[in-house]
Formats: C-alpha cells, sequence, structure tokens
C-alpha cells in the first residue's frame, strides 16, 4: 500500500513565485489535512477537509489555498511564496469509526524553501 | 479549542534508565489523544494512542502512555531507554467535533547518553 505520496520531496522557490505541493491517499480516508512544521512550534494545521467538496482553514491557512475535489487528493497551493512560508509541509489522512478517531497517516513531507 | 503542552522541550537520559515525557491537553469533549515519534529528517512514526478504552495505552517498542482525566495528562513512559529512541516526540490531540484535526504539542526532543 502506497498510504500518502507528496510530491515533490524538496522545492526551492523564488519569492513572488506560486507552486502547488501534491498529496494522495490510497486508503479512501474522508479526513485529509495540511500542516508545516518549524522548529519548536511542533505542526500546525494549515487547512483541512472533512471529505470531497469539503475544506477549511486551520490555524495558519494565510498565504495557502487547497481544494479537494476527490477523496484522493488533496493539492495545497501557494499563492506568491514568501520567505515566511520556508518549512517542511506533512500532509495527513486520517477516518473515524463510530464517532471514534483514528491515527492520522502522514506523508514523508515535502522541504520547501523560498529565497 | 483544544491545545496541548509538553512540559520539557529537551529531555536526556542515559542509556537504559527509564524514559518520561510529559504532556497536558486541553480539550471541550472527550478527546483522542496520540503520541508520535519523528526521527531526524523523515516522517512521522504512531507510537500509541488513546480513544476511550483501557486508559493504559502500549505502543511500539516499548513505550506507554497513561491517560489520566483528571489531571489532563497523557504522559509517555518507557522502562529503559536504546540508543536508537533518541528522536522528537510530539504529543497530539485530536477533536472529533473539530473536524477530526489534530493539535500538536511543540515537541520534545530525547536525547540518549551511551
Amino acid at each position: 500500500n502506497a498510504g500518502v505520496t507528496q510530491t515533490p520531496k524538496f522545492q526551492v522557490l523564488k519569492t513572488g513565485q506560486s507552486m502547488t505541493l501534491q498529496c494522495a491517499q490510497d486508503m479512501n480516508h474522508e479526513y485529509m489535512s495540511w500542516y508545516r512544521q518549524d522548529p519548536g512550534m511542533g505542526l500546525r494545521l494549515i487547512h483541512y477537509s472533512v471529505g470531497a467538496g469539503i475544506t477549511d482553514q486551520g490555524e495558519v491557512p494565510n498565504g495557502y489555498n487547497v481544494s479537494r475535489s476527490t477523496t484522493e487528493d488533496f493539492p495545497l497551493r501557494l499563492l506568491s511564496a514568501a520567505p515566511s512560508q520556508t518549512s517542511v509541509y506533512f500532509c495527513a489522512s486520517s477516518y473515524s469509526i463510530g464517532g471514534l478517531n483514528t491515527e492520522a497517516f502522514f506523508g514523508q513531507g515535502t522541504r520547501l524553501t523560498v529565497v | 479549542a483544544q491545545s496541548v503542552t509538553q512540559l520539557d522541550s529537551h529531555v536526556s537520559v542515559s542509556e537504559g534508565t527509564p524514559v518520561l515525557l510529559r504532556c497536558n491537553y486541553s480539550s471541550s469533549y472527550s478527546p483522542s489523544l496520540f503520541w508520535y515519534v519523528q526521527h531526524p529528517n523523515k516522517g512521522l512514526q504512531l507510537l500509541l494512542k488513546y480513544t476511550s478504552a483501557a486508559t493504559l495505552v502500549k505502543g511500539i517498542n516499548g513505550f506507554e502512555a497513561e491517560f489520566k482525566k483528571s489531571e489532563t495528562s497523557f504522559h509517555l513512559t518507557k522502562p529503559s531507554a536504546h540508543m536508537s529512541d533518541a528522536a522528537e516526540y510530539f504529543c497530539v490531540v485530536s477533536d472529533l467535533n473539530a473536524g477530526n484535526m489534530l493539535t500538536f504539542g511543540g515537541g520534545t526532543r530525547l536525547m540518549v547518553k551511551p
């Protein structure tokens, strides 16, 4: 099983450029989310989705856009990259059973540097 | 709103001695709680989870955590540290009423001395 697949693994952008981080899962999970990881701050939620066609903002959504047209895919778009967006980005998926939350499955991360 | 506080940003132990990583949480409802581990330049791996069943939860690699509702704590323990346990550990809370999303603590870096 592939699980959660993120591409690319590494990316360098110039300030002002745009790009899309890809995330795909093959487990038919209804929940998907994007996090950024910065030193000493754990992971912070950027955007999330509770199903196809439904997205919402997390803790740090500014400068990012998402859409969820299918259950499998949840791309993250950087509209105009800024040095403050230099970070490691993780995509995750999860599901619930009988109202109980299961663990999240994470991709391997994308290390983004904005110069 | 939910939140997680990991009380120590760094913990250093000697190989073979016990490990204690502390975590306190705040949640409006009955939460699900997790511990994840991240080795350098790697993704996140689930160590263990609590989802309203037994309060003492056993995980992989000899780790355990006890859910204490009265203390709003979910501390991670291991009887005997191994060099391979050196990594960053994250305590995480999830609330189904908040879209199933995860709130992470700031992380605890565990160092294991030979």
